[in-house]
């Protein structure tokens, strides 16, 4: 099993629709979450961490599962400007970030 | 500086050949990460430095690849004699001793072709 695995997509949705990411996890040590954004051909930039008690920013939700190990964010009323891939990245604790492959979500008109 | 700087952005190099690759991290950033992607791929972790500890180098792919970190600041990938598999998009990134909350910052890579 991969230490971090996701979807690849893409996940090709309207404007205005609520669309949903999981990532699953191997190491049940692992500490710390975040989720990243990455344009083509563009270096990756972080979108928000993921808290145990699951976090909002905007139209954007990331929630913590640590007995099932994954996390999964939430992008509500999709806009055309959320095309990228999101990348789900894991910590466990060795300061060695782990990054998921990577979802691809295609927002169209 | 205020991001984290790599140079060259672009680099053409013929199979063979050393290359030489820069990264400049966030001021006061203790830990420094190199990536690598390949087109279409995910990151590929290849080294990291936190301060003065010897650095873990458990991702570089052979003896062709090394790394140094000058200063616990400035950082040089080399990559002795390229081979075509070597193009890929290197990256730089940075963060506190410690990522919290803040996360990893990305320089905007350099992307390296050989051939």
């Amino acid at each position: 099993r991969k230490e971090v695995e996701q979807d690849p997509g893409p996940f090709n949705v309207p404007e205005g629709a609520t669309v949903a990411f999981n990532c699953t996890y191997s190491n049940s040590a692992s500490q710390s979450f975040f989720w990243y954004r990455q344009d083509c051909r563009k270096e990756p930039k972080l979108l928000m961490s993921v808290y145990s008690s699951g976090n909002e920013d905007g139209r954007f939700t990331a929630q913590l599962n640590r007995a099932s190990q994954y996390i999964s964010l939430l992008i509500r009323d999709s806009k055309l400007s959320d095309s990228a891939t999101y990348l789900c990245v894991v910590n466990r604790g060795s300061y060695i970030p782990t990054f998921g492959r990577g979802t691809s979500l295609i927002v169209h008109p | 500086g205020a991001g984290v700087s790599q140079s060259p952005s672009n680099k053409v190099t013929e199979k063979g050949k050393d290359v030489e690759l820069r990264c400049d991290p966030i001021s006061g950033h203790t830990a420094l990460y190199w990536y690598r992607q390949s087109l279409g791929q995910g990151l590929e972790f290849l080294i990291y430095f936190q301060g003065n500890s010897a650095p873990d180098k458990s991702g570089l792919p052979s003896d062709r690849f090394s790394a140094e970190r000058t200063g616990g600041s400035v950082s040089t990938l080399t990559i002795q004699r390229t081979q075509q598999e070597d193009s890929a998009v290197y990256l730089c990134a940075s963060s506190p001793g410690q990522a919290g909350e803040r996360g990893y910052t990305f320089g905007s890579g350099t992307r390296l072709t050989v051939v």
